[in-house]
């Protein structure tokens, strides 16, 4: 059971590159959500999935695509890098609404955008 | 919109002090909050998850309470070891739409040895 997986890692990339982010539980969880996390600002809600099959936009995203591909994987796509968006990003998934739960993390990726 | 706020951002305490961290939150209609340890470099790892109708939970040395009406969660570590140094930080959850979570900036603890 690894819970939460990210790849890659660390990524970094130019202005203007595209990428996705890949992640993937295997908790059988309904949610998931991607967060950016930066110094000082705690962690910030990109967007999330309630169930497989739908997205919904968070905080702050703008710059950003998400696709849920099954009800194990969870990705999100930058398009056309920015520096602004360099920061960590984390993955997380819980079992869904109305059933209280707790948050689980993947490990995080680091990106740095030049 | 739901404001989490984490006093003081830092704390370095000696071994063995017992120590509280704080949690405040604008938005009183809160499902549950939750509160997690980050490593550095890593993710984070939920320690503590306290419902809308619970006033406290516990897990070993750790207890955290919450009281809705003020707004505010605390956490409680006793008898401090240099391995719970580590950036410690809260979430909530609300009634109105359980799938965004509400984080706090955190507050990262320094137990010196």
């Amino acid at each position: 059971n690894a819970g939460v997986t990210q790849t890659p890692k660390f990524q970094v990339l130019k202005t203007g590159q595209s990428m996705t982010l890949q992640c993937a539980q295997d908790m059988n969880h309904n949610s998931m959500y991607w967060y950016r996390q930066d110094p000082g600002m705690g962690l910030r809600l990109i967007y999330y999935s309630a169930s497989e099959g739908t997205t919904d936009k968070g905080e702050v995203p703008n710059g950003y695509n998400v696709s849920r591909l099954n009800k194990r994987e969870f990705s999100l796509r930058l398009e056309s890098a920015a520096p602004s968006q360099t920061s960590v990003y984390f993955c997380a998934s819980t079992r869904g609404q109305g059933q209280g739960g707790t948050q689980y993390f993947g490990p995080g990726t680091r990106l740095l955008v030049l | 919109k739901q404001e989490v706020t984490q006093i003081p951002a830092a704390l370095s305490v000696p071994e063995g002090e017992n120590l509280v961290l704080n949690c405040s939150f604008t938005d009183s209609a809160i499902y549950n909050l939750q509160w997690f340890r980050q490593d550095p470099g890593k993710g984070l790892t939920s320690l503590l998850l306290i419902q809308s109708s619970q006033r406290e939970q516990t897990s070993g040395r750790l207890n955290a309470s919450l009281d809705k009406s003020s707004g505010r969660s605390t956490l409680y570590i006793a008898a401090s070891q240099p391995g719970d140094s580590a950036t410690y930080l809260c979430a909530v959850r609300l009634m109105d739409n359980f799938n965004k979570f509400y984080f706090g900036s955190g507050t990262k603890l320094n137990v010196k040895p």
